[in-house]
């Protein structure tokens, strides 16, 4: 089954909220996790990447939290934007000299 | 800057066609990867790899051949297309040396069809 999954497939929030999207993983052995975001017609495009020492980091808008203890990911997205609007999707590298594996991804839906 | 280019962007063929969809990058990325999307299934890893001539298989890499005879292309054969296969195909590059980790640099997708 999938190693990587969100809790959500969508998402609806409103201009200027601040958005988070969660993402589960399996593998307690995964050291290195990145949020993608891909805009409808084009291919994922990096946000923000994490490895497993660390708890918390900051992008510009985003903030991405790896809780290692329940084995969860959230991407935050301060002051969302219509331009925000787009699939998110969460990825693990499970081991050394694997590629990355994607979860399903989450529709995120910006209202003005 | 041309990045990474997939070609052709659209194609539509039929069952038992062989279809080769092609992938170019411009930065000497040491990896190269092949996903496939599809609804409900997110992004699944066909093939990767690692440098020229050497590859590797992913998740789902029943159906297709790759090959890496130069570090800039890594294309993705379909030898005999089945309707499974009907997908939007997106090629990847990473400039990471010892693992296989790090930003992937996806091209726009190549959309196929098979009737």
């Amino acid at each position: 089954g999938e190693s990587v999954g969100l809790h959500l497939p969508t998402l609806s929030v409103q201009e200027g909220d601040n958005s988070i999207i969660n993402c589960a993983y399996s593998n307690s052995a995964s050291d290195y996790f990145i949020w993608y975001k891909q805009e409808s017609g084009k291919g994922p495009q990096f946000i923000i990447d994490i490895r497993s020492n660390m708890d918390k980091r900051q992008g510009q808008r985003v903030t991405v939290l790896l809780n290692k203890t329940v084995k969860h990911l959230s991407l935050q997205i301060a002051a969302t934007q219509p331009g925000d609007s787009a699939v998110y999707f969460c990825a693990e590298n499970i081991q050394a000299g694997t590629a990355l594996i994607f979860g399903k991804g989450t529709t995120l839906s910006v209202s003005s | 800057d041309a990045g990474i280019t997939q070609s052709p962007r659209y194609k539509i063929t039929e069952t038992g066609r062989q279809v080769t969809l092609m992938c170019h990058q411009t930065w000497s990325h040491s990896y190269m990867f092949w996903y496939r999307q599809d609804l409900g299934h997110g992004l699944r890893l066909i093939y990767y790899s690692a440098a020229a001539d050497i590859t590797d298989k992913g998740e789902v890499p029943d159906g297709y051949v790759v090959s890496r005879s130069k570090t800039e292309n890594f294309p993705l054969t379909l030898e005999s297309a089945t309707r499974s296969q009907t997908s939007v195909y997106f090629c990847a590059s990473s400039g990471t040396g010892d693992r296989v980790v790090g930003e992937l640099f996806f091209g726009e997708g190549s959309r196929l069809t098979v009737l």
